[in-house]
């Protein structure tokens, strides 16, 4: 059993461009939410995906946006960076939609915008 | 106010000490109560789940308090690998864009040392 795996890990930006994270769920599961983790902060739940739609949203603009493929696989996509935009962004898939009560998340992709 | 609030510590102690973390949570209607453990620049993986009842899971105990929208954790005889930052998070009985997210406190660090 494979588990969340996301790409990149790391990466560098500057103000302004755009950038598209990718998550892989775990084998079995259909669900893929995306949480924003600030340096010291919990985790902040930026949208979730079930069954190739947008399952519900977190307090984040409209520029933060996202897909979901037939594989259940993930991107999420951010335009026009900012700098507090630099956080942790992790994936996490879960096999119940809003009934999932568990989430394995993926290790993370490190963005970083100057 | 935020849905969930944590001591973010540091909390320093020794090999074998008994430490407690504390947590509030703001949403009377929350569903679900967990703990999740992570490690530096690593994902926040779940440590436990706490029921109503309380429950035990080896030297760690969660307690969930209802009524006082309260929760805690303790660690008894603690190990140098303990070292990590705690979690405490609520799913809440939301409707439409809330429905099944996850709410992240910011985390309570803890280093145990020899």
């Amino acid at each position: 059993e494979t588990g969340v795996t996301q790409s990149p890990t790391h990466l560098i930006k500057t103000r302004g461009q755009q950038v598209t994270l990718r998550c892989s769920s775990q084998s079995g599961h259909n669900t893929v939410s995306w949480y924003q983790q600030a340096l010291g902060q919990g985790p902040q739940f930026i949208f979730q995906y079930y069954r190739e739609e947008e399952n519900g949203r977190g307090n984040f603009p409209p520029r933060f946006s996202g897909l979901q493929f037939p594989n259940y696989s993930s991107e999420l996509n951010v335009n026009a960076l900012e700098l507090d935009d630099s956080a942790l962004y992790l994936c996490a898939s879960s096999s119940r939609g809003y009934g999932a009560n568990v989430l394995t998340f993926g290790a993370g992709s490190r963005l970083t915008v100057l | 106010r935020k849905e969930v609030e944590q001591d973010p510590g540091p909390f320093n102690v020794p090999e074998g000490a008994t430490v407690a973390f504390n947590c509030t949570y703001s949403n009377s209607a929350s569903q679900s109560f967990f703990w999740y453990r992570q490690d530096c620049r690593k994902e926040p993986k779940l440590l436990m789940s706490v029921y109503s009842s309380g429950n035990e899971d080896g030297r760690f105990t969660a307690q969930l308090n209802r009524a006082s929208q309260y929760i805690s954790l303790l660690i008894r005889d603690s190990k140098l690998s303990d070292s990590a930052t705690y979690l405490c998070v609520v799913k809440a009985l939301g409707r439409g864009s809330t429905l099944g997210r996850l709410y992240f406190g910011r985390g309570t660090q803890l280093t145990v040392w020899p």
